[in-house]
Parts: C-alpha cells; sequence; structure tokens
C-alpha cells in the first residue's frame, strides 16, 4: 500500500531535548516535505527537499533541521524543542520534484513540549 | 510570499443545505488543489484545477479555478454529515517555486 509513514504519533518532551520525527514514503516520490499545522494558520512548511542531499527552507524554518540521505526518508529534527514548537506535524511527499503536485501526507505527530 | 486567504473559517450548516468555500489570492498560482482532512489524519487531496475558468465536479462538490488563477471556491449541494471535516485550498507554481501554499482551512460541521 502506497503510504506515508511518520513516528511518533504522539510526542510529549521538555524543552532543550533534542527529538527527531521520522518519516518515510514508499512511492519513490521525489519531493517530500514537513508542515506545521497550527489552529487558525492551517498548514505551514518548514522544509522541503526536491531530491537526496537537496533540501530547503520553507516558511518557518527555525529552530529545526531536516536531513536527505536516501529518497524514502526525511526525518525532521529539534535540537532544542522549545514550547512554541507545540504543534501537529505533518511528513508529505509528491511525485512532482516542484512540489505542485499531489501531495500524500502522513498520519500526523502530535507534539507537545513542557 | 504568496498568500492563500479562505473564508469561511467556520461553517455549520444543517443535513441538506448547500454552501460555498472561498479560497483567493492576490497571486496567481499554476495549479489549485482541494484537500479534506479528518480528525487524527493528514489531509487527503479531493481535487487538483489548473486552467482559469476551469470546473469540476466530484459528485456533490463543484470546484471552480477563477478565470485569472488567483481564486477558487468549493461548493457542496445537499450537504450531508459525512460532508464534515476540514477543508484546505493549496496553490502551487507561481511565485512559489517548490511548495504548496495553503490556505487557512474551513472547519465544516453538518447537523443531521
Amino acid at each position: 500500500e502506497a503510504q506515508v509513514t511518520q513516528n511518533p504519533r504522539y510526542l510529549i518532551t521538555v524543552t532543550g531535548k533534542k527529538l527527531t520525527v521520522t518519516c518515510s514514503q514508499n512511492m519513490n516520490h521525489e519531493y517530500m516535505s514537513w508542515y506545521r499545522q497550527d489552529p487558525g494558520l492551517g498548514l505551514r512548511q518548514i522544509y522541503y527537499s526536491m531530491n537526496v542531499e537537496v533540501t530547503d527552507k520553507g516558511d518557518v524554518p527555525e529552530g529545526y533541521k531536516v536531513s536527505r540521505k536516501e529518497k524514502r526518508n526525511f526525518p525532521l529534527i529539534l535540537e532544542s524543542p522549545s514550547p512554541n514548537q507545540t504543534s501537529l506535524y505533518f511528513c508529505a511527499s509528491s511525485l512532482s520534484n516542484y512540489g505542485t503536485g499531489e501531495a500524500f501526507f502522513g498520519q500526523g505527530t502530535r507534539l507537545t513540549v513542557v | 510570499t504568496q498568500l492563500l486567504e479562505q473564508s469561511p473559517q467556520f461553517l455549520s450548516i444543517q443535513e441538506g443545505e448547500n454552501l460555498t468555500v472561498y479560497c483567493n489570492s492576490s497571486s496567481v498560482f499554476s495549479s489549485l488543489q482541494w484537500y479534506r482532512q479528518e480528525p487524527g489524519e493528514g489531509p487527503v487531496l479531493l481535487v487538483t484545477v489548473v486552467t482559469g475558468g476551469e470546473v469540476k465536479k466530484l459528485k456533490r462538490l463543484t470546484f471552480q479555478f477563477g478565470d485569472a488563477r488567483k481564486d477558487s471556491s468549493l461548493h457542496i449541494t445537499a450537504a450531508q454529515p459525512g460532508d464534515t471535516g476540514l477543508y484546505l485550498c493549496a496553490g502551487g507554481g507561481g511565485t512559489s517555486y517548490g511548495k504548496l501554499t495553503f490556505g487557512q482551512g474551513t472547519i465544516l460541521t453538518v447537523h443531521p
């Protein structure tokens, strides 16, 4: 089954404790991206990647890092999480490497930073 | 930065009513997508429109892309409780190279 898999689904952590949210897709898509979703703000892009070893900032990249060492994986790293990073996070992949085609989303990771 | 303004933000209606959700921008997009998101899930694509003036129908849902490719609308006829969810528009292309720009979303509740 074609899918984007995120882990974990739920995470509660403390300020400053490094964490990684994993994302994997099995559709051989070139393009992958991370979004955060906050009430009233919709989905805002954090980082995106058009291909292996190619990543770029989205609209809200501060406090986040990503890497793309393999086509299928695109982990999101919070080196020193803060409470304002409490949010619902989605990973997505797209066949189009310009990111304008249909986006396939994971089920989301609800992160709480206390 | 391209912005998409979606309205209304909330919509609460009775089963059988019609409704329209709007998605507007001052920028031109090469494509406009509509997604539906249910609680606990990621958004799922409903439709993509790419040509100015294009109209697409998906059962009781009608999607329109403005002639100038700056705006779009989603019209639902005879809404049903199963239509309840968050509807998101997303613009691709234009000056937003390499990304989709999402609207804030419309939370639709259809009461039986």
